[in-house]
């Protein structure tokens, strides 16, 4: 069974400050991978997503993410956050052959933003 | 064009009770998931449909049921509530894109908070 590894559970960086949020997952054919996030109290919005093309993805909010098909990654980034990038996000992973209802999900990883 | 919309967005139950959870999605969408989320633990798929009348377990189905007899809805029953399924309850919905690919992205919607007593 496939499965999806983020490194860390909860990371607190200072306004301005870079971030990574790694994600790696399991599954050996070709996959589709997406992050999410949820702000405090907020529904699960999608950040970016990649399904083939350009390993290089851009999504909102200034956010981008790399596919290492060789290293199984696809890990977050952001050059410079802010305050409000305080939430929780999650990585996952879905098998063209399992269908898009059949997301598989990390266990998340919380993000602290100090002014 | 309201999306993904589930309530109640927030129920306490008494175990044993048991209690259905509305979701409903205007988008015409073929496929739709329900998932649990636990503390440390991310999403878990509980139930899938990829059409009206058609459903099938996902990870974490014991205790629950589904049904679809619409497009548009797709209820999650509880029932006989145990105090391990007090969890936050995401319903998604996603469009197939078709000739058998499934590409496309899930769209969830606000959530279920629902306590076990």
């Amino acid at each position: 069974a496939q499965s999806v590894s983020q490194h860390n559970h909860h990371v607190i960086l200072s306004e301005a400050a870079s971030l990574e949020l790694g994600c790696n997952y399991s599954y050996g054919g070709t996959v589709n991978l997406f992050w999410y996030v949820q702000y405090p109290g907020q529904h699960l919005q999608l950040l970016l997503k990649y399904f083939s093309g350009d390993p290089l993805v851009k999504g909102i909010k200034g956010f981008e993410a790399e596919f290492i098909k060789s290293k199984f990654s696809f890990n977050l980034r952001k050059p410079s956050v802010q305050w409000s990038d305080t939430a929780e996000y999650f990585c996952a992973v879905n098998a063209p052959g399992a269908g898009s209802y059949q997301l598989t999900f990390g266990k998340g990883t919380k993000l602290s933003v100090i002014p | 064009n309201a999306g993904v919309t589930q309530t109640p967005k927030f129920q306490v139950l008494k175990t044993g009770q048991s209690m259905t959870l509305q979701c409903a999605q205007d988008m015409n969408h073929e496929y739709m998931s329900w998932y649990r989320q636990d503390p440390g633990m991310g999403l878990r798929l509980i139930h899938y449909s990829v059409g009206a009348g058609i459903t099938d377990q996902g990870e974490v189905p014991n205790g629950y049921n589904v049904s679809r007899s619409t497009t548009e809805d797709f209820p999650l029953r509880l029932l006989s509530a145990a105090p391990s399924q007090t969890s936050v309850y995401f319903c998604a919905s996603s469009y197939s894109g078709g000739g058998g690919r499934t590409t496309d992205t899930q769209y969830f919607g606000p959530g279920t908070r629902l306590t076990v007593l």
